[in-house]
This record gives C-alpha cells, sequence and structure tokens, in this order.
C-alpha cells in the first residue's frame, strides 16, 4: 500500500545541535511537504518540492533547509535547533493542488 | 494572516445528529480539501472539491463549495463516536501549496 513514512517517530534534541528528519514516500509522486503543528496554529508549511533536486519555502522557512535527493526521500534540517522549534513535524507527498495527498504518522520533537 | 479558516474552534453533537462545520478562504484557489485528524495520527483526506465543482459526497461526508463567496462547508450526517476528530479545510493553489486552516474540534457525545 501507498504511503509516508517519517522517521524518527520521536526526537529529542539539544539546543544548537543539528537534527534531520526524514521522510519516505512510496506513493511515486512529484510533490512533497513538510508541515510543522503547533497547538492554536494548525498546519503551516515550511518548505515544499516539485522534484528530485528541488526545494521550495513554504510559509514558514527560516530556521528549516530541505532536501529532496530523489522521487522517495524528502528530508528537513534544523541545523541550529532552537526550542521554539519543538513541535510535531508532518510529511506529505501529493501531485498538485487538486489532487490526493498523503500524511505521515508525524515525528515529535522536542528541543531542550 | 490564514489564507483559509474554519468558522469554529470546536463543535459538539450527539451521535446520531448530523453536523456542519464551515470554512473560509481569501483568495482565488485550484481546490479545496477537507480533512481529519485524529488524536496522535496525520491529517487524513476526506474530500476534495474543485473550483469548478459546487458539491461532493463521500459516504455520509458532504462538502459545498462557494467560490462567489469564498466559502466551504463539509457536513457530516448520522454521527458516530469515531467521527471525533479535528477536521480541516485546505485550500490548493496552482503553485501546489495546499495551505491548512486552524481546524475545528468536533467531539461527538454518546
Amino acid at each position: 500500500e501507498a504511503a509516508v513514512t517519517q522517521s524518527p517517530r520521536n526526537k529529542v534534541a539539544v539546543t544548537g545541535g543539528k537534527v534531520t528528519l526524514s521522510c519516505n514516500q512510496t506513493n511515486n509522486h512529484n510533490n512533497m511537504y513538510w508541515y510543522r503543528q503547533d497547538t492554536g496554529h494548525g498546519l503551516r508549511l515550511i518548505h515544499y518540492s516539485y522534484g528530485a533536486g528541488s526545494t521550495e519555502k513554504g510559509d514558514i522557512p527560516d530556521g528549516y533547509k530541505a532536501s529532496r535527493p530523489s522521487q522517495e526521500n524528502f528530508s528537513l534540517i534544523l541545523e541550529l535547533a532552537t526550542p521554539s522549534q519543538t513541535s510535531v513535524y508532518f510529511c506529505a507527498s501529493g501531485q498538485g493542488a487538486d489532487s490526493d495527498y498523503t500524511f505521515g504518522s508525524g515525528t515529535r520533537l522536542l528541543v531542550i | 494572516s490564514q489564507l483559509a479558516e474554519e468558522n469554529s474552534w470546536a463543535l459538539s453533537v450527539h451521535e446520531g445528529e448530523s453536523v456542519t462545520v464551515n470554512c473560509s478562504y481569501k483568495t482565488s484557489i485550484t481546490a479545496l480539501q477537507w480533512y481529519r485528524q485524529k488524536s496522535g495520527k496525520g491529517p487524513a483526506q476526506l474530500i476534495l472539491i474543485r473550483s469548478n465543482e459546487r458539491e461532493k459526497r463521500n459516504g455520509r461526508l458532504r462538502a459545498t463549495l462557494d467560490t462567489s463567496s469564498q466559502s466551504s462547508s463539509l457536513s457530516i450526517t448520522a454521527t458516530r463516536c469515531e467521527d471525533t476528530a479535528v477536521y480541516f479545510c485546505a485550500t490548493g493553489y496552482n503553485q501546489g501549496k495546499l495551505i491548512f486552516g486552524q481546524g475545528t474540534k468536533l467531539s461527538i457525545k454518546p
């Protein structure tokens, strides 16, 4: 079954450390997305990608980098993690705004 | 400011009743999607309604789209306890971006 898999499921990081969140999709979708979810803010778009080698800034990209080395994989990188980046992060794949999207189960990140 | 937002933070109905969640958005869209998110899970797509469509159904769910008033609604009939979740509308744009509202928490009481 086509799916979006995120790893790790939970992560504790220290302030100033580097964090990499990984996402793999088997949907063969061109587009992949990273969102963060905080109480009172819904899901906010951080970065997205149209295909291997491409990354685009979403609405809240500051403090985050993204990497799309292949059709299947999309990573979110926090070079210098801060406590304000404590959140739940979701990856999704889709073929465009008028297509089906599939979300992963999320990564819960705590920065201390 | 939010490009899409649901009109209620929370709703509560008794099992078997019908309920409607409303959403408004601010710019021209390609499509509008409704999602349900249960506790501890990722959002799951319920209905996708394109800008040239007015209504879409999926079992007990019915979504409407009014592009003139830039609004949409999701109705659930014969609600069940398992419908308890947060419901989001999300607006889609030509660039492929999907922007979510803040969500409506729906509680179904036995």
